[in-house]
């Protein structure tokens, strides 16, 4: 079985900090692991995605983050906030059931920007 | 174009009234997914549909009747509906449903409220 889990469901930083939002995986296989972006009133929105391509990756809106197996974990980051960064992110790993692909996503962490 | 359309974007519906969701993609994805997502909540997947045909049933209520017209088209049939199926229905698409590495793209959702 696979799973995330999201710590911290509320995170808030002043603009221009650094965004941490965390994100911790299991899976008994070499996960895929995903972070959407869920702005008020709106779908999800990928930032990124690992494949296992490259440990560091880079997503849309400066965002990134880093694949770290002996941590299990999965962290967002990013330098330095923005107003519009404000929004729902969800921590996601894939899997297959019957045959299909399945997101089993975290709790989802809400990220308010003080001005 | 990495775009999913939802219709409608809000809904409103008696118990007894019959509805339906629409999805649409153009990016030539042969799977699509119709999630459930509560408040401050994660996406729940319901139903996943692959080259027209359905794959998975997350064991849905029938008051909830999927369907997959043709390869670019996703429909969601509303019938008898309860108070607590209020909540926002994304629909999103995917390449190939096989395979874990897969980006799934969401489209905006219909935000249903039934009285």
């Amino acid at each position: 079985a696979q799973s995330v889990t999201q710590l911290g469901s509320h995170v808030s930083v002043s603009e221009g900090a650094l965004v941490l939002l965390r994100c911790n995986y299991s899976s008994s296989v070499p996960p895929y692991l995903f972070w959407y972006v869920q702005y008020p009133n709106q779908g999800l929105q990928l930032l990124l995605k690992y494949t296992s391509a490259a440990t560091l990756v880079k997503g849309i809106n400066g965002f990134e983050a880093e694949f770290k197996k002996s941590e299990t974990s999965f962290h967002l980051t990013k330098p330095s906030a923005h107003m519009s960064d404000a929004a729902e992110y969800f921590c996601a790993v894939s899997g297959i059931i019957q045959g299909a692909q399945k997101l089993v996503f975290g709790q989802g962490t809400r990220l308010t920007i003080n001005p | 174009d990495t775009e999913v359309t939802q219709t409608p974007k809000h809904l409103v519906m008696g118990m007894t009234n019959k509805k339906s969701l629409k999805c649409e993609q153009h990016m030539g994805h042969r799977a699509m997914y119709w999630y459930k997502q509560k408040a401050k909540k994660p996406p729940e997947l319901m139903f996943v549909y692959s080259y027209e045909k359905l794959s998975i049933n997350e064991s849905v209520p029938s008051r909830f009747s999927p369907e997959c017209p043709n390869s670019s088209l996703l429909n969601l049939h509303l019938h008898a509906l309860q108070p607590e199926d209020s909540a926002l229905y994304l629909c999103a698409s995917s390449l190939e449903r096989t395979r874990r590495q897969e980006t799934q793209y969401f489209g905006p959702g219909t935000r249903l409220l039934v009285l």
